[in-house]
C-alpha cells in the first residue's frame, strides 16, 4: 500500500499562485502520480498526472523531484471557482487501485 | 467514449431497511470498479474494488456488501442499514493497468 500525506487545508486569495505538496514516501516504481479535484456533491475529477520532472496542462502544473518522494500541484492565478478539495491518492496492489485520504481543502478568498 | 452511470442521486432510507445502489460503465471492457464513501467532513474511503466479474475485495469490515454480476455492473448492497451508513457514495472505474479513475456523480444516502 502506497500511502500519501498532504495538508488538510489551505487558504489563498484570487490571483495568487497556490502550491499543494504531497508526500509519497513508499511510492512504487511503476506508479504514476495523479491529482484530482472535487467540488461539493460531485465525484473527484482527474486534473493532472506525471511520472517525474514537470508536467503542465491547461489547468495546473505538477512538479515531481527525481526521488519521486513528493509532488507539488501548482495552480496559477487561482479564482473563487478553484475552491475545492484536491487529492493525491496513493495506490495498492499491482493494478491501479487509488486510495484517497482527506485531501487538501483549498479555500480561495476574494 | 466511456461513461459511468450511478443512481439514484439521492436516497432517504429508514434504519433497518435494505439498500441497493447500482453503477454501470459503458464504452470499455474489463474495467476495475470501485465503491467509495465520503462521510460528512471525512475523506474518501475505499469500500470495495473489483478487478473482474465475481471478484470483490473488501477494504473495510462493515454492514455493506458488493457484487459484480456483469463485466460493467457494480452493485452496493446492505441487508439492514445503520445510521452510520449515511454518506456520499461514489462509484468509479479505471482501466486495469491505467493511471486514472473516472467517477460517477454519486449517491447521497441519508439513513433516518
Amino acid at each position: 500500500l502506497a500511502k500519501t500525506t498532504q495538508p488538510i487545508s489551505m487558504d489563498s486569495y484570487e490571483g495568487q499562485e497556490v502550491n499543494i505538496t504531497c508526500s509519497h514516501n513508499n511510492i512504487a516504481t511503476n506508479d504514476y502520480i495523479t491529482w484530482y479535484q472535487q467540488f461539493p456533491s460531485q465525484g473527484p475529477r482527474f486534473i493532472i498526472q506525471g511520472y517525474k520532472t514537470k508536467v503542465t496542462n491547461e489547468v495546473a502544473s505538477l512538479f515531481i523531484p527525481a526521488d519521486r518522494k513528493s509532488s507539488t500541484l501548482s495552480l496559477p492565478r487561482v479564482s473563487l471557482s478553484d475552491t475545492a478539495v484536491y487529492y493525491c491518492p496513493g495506490t495498492k496492489g499491482g493494478s491501479y487501485i487509488p486510495t484517497f485520504g482527506r485531501g487538501t481543502s483549498l479555500i480561495v478568498h476574494p | 467514449s466511456q461513461t459511468i452511470h450511478q443512481w439514484p442521486a439521492t436516497l432517504v432510507q429508514p434504519v433497518g431497511s435494505p439498500l441497493s445502489l447500482e453503477c454501470t460503465v459503458e464504452g470499455t471492457s474489463n474495467p476495475n470498479l470501485y465503491w467509495y464513501r465520503q462521510a460528512a467532513g471525512r475523506g474518501l474511503q475505499l469500500l470495495f474494488y473489483s478487478v473482474g466479474i465475481g471478484q470483490i475485495s473488501s477494504e473495510v469490515p462493515q454492514n455493506l456488501s458488493a457484487s459484480r454480476p456483469q463485466d460493467r455492473q457494480f452493485i452496493l448492497s446492505s441487508k439492514k442499514l445503520l445510521l452510520s451508513d449515511s454518506g456520499f457514495y461514489l462509484c468509479a472505474w479505471s482501466v486495469a493497468q491505467g493511471t486514472e479513475a473516472f467517477f460517477g456523480q454519486g449517491t447521497r444516502l441519508t439513513v433516518v
